[in-house]
């Protein structure tokens, strides 16, 4: 079956590094995609990988191994404001969205 | 610049009565989707439109049906409505299956 595991809550300190961890099973594969959800808010597109390897935007990077079904999301310089939780989705042979529950990062002073 | 609007944002539905979630966007974009969101578990969908005129069933269509008459419209509606479809619903767009997905604010209905 298609399945999407993250963990379900992690806490970081504020101006710290964290990375949020993805591990993948599809049938077939298109894509791993990361979104941001405040609470009470809908999913923002965070960052996209097909290929393995990092792609660093600011703040945030996301890595992808093909060969591990495996991804994470990495934040730097850790704001209050990114206290939220980030989505894991993949992208199936047939270009549907496989959601992870996602992961609440709560963000301490 | 509007995006996607879901209406409404909130309801309190009677088991059995028949409900449809709206939703509009104005980008122009030829794919739209629905999903529904509970604790605990991933973003789920319900069905999906890869363009006007055309429909298809996602991983949870039961109890629901959609329509896409036209690009910038895709109504969700709940037949019958039953306790277990409480949940926060959301409305998405994409231009293709690029998976970049952009999402209305969510409707959060409750089935009493």
């Amino acid at each position: 079956g298609q399945n999407i595991d993250q963990p379900t809550e992690m806490t970081a300190t504020e101006g710290a590094i964290v990375q949020i961890n993805c591990t993948y099973q599809t049938s077939g594969f298109n894509g791993l995609f990361w979104y941001q959800q405040h609470a009470g808010e809908a999913p923002t597109f965070l960052s996209y990988n097909v290929l393995d390897g990092l792609e660093e935007k600011g703040r945030f990077s996301s890595f992808l191994s093909r060969s591990k079904g495996y991804s994470y999301l990495l934040l730097k310089e850790l704001q209050m404001k990114d206290s939220a939780s980030y989505l894991c989705a993949a992208m199936d042979s047939n270009y549907q969205l496989i959601w992870g529950a996602g992961t609440k990062l709560i963000i301490k002073p | 610049i509007a995006g996607i609007t879901q209406a409404p944002t909130s309801q309190i539905l009677a088991a059995g009565r028949r409900m449809t979630l709206r939703c509009t966007q104005d980008m122009r974009h030829n794919a739209m989707y629905w999903y529904r969101q509970d604790l605990g578990l991933g973003l789920r969908l319900i069905h999906y439109s890869n363009t006007a005129g055309t429909t298809g069933k996602g991983e949870v269509p039961d109890g629901y049906s959609v329509s896409r008459a036209n690009t910038d419209d895709f109504p969700l509606t709940l037949a019958s409505a039953v306790p277990s479809q409480t949940s926060v619903y959301f409305c998405a767009s994409s231009q293709g299956n690029t998976g970049e997905l952009f999402f209305g604010e969510g409707s959060r209905l409750t089935v009493l």
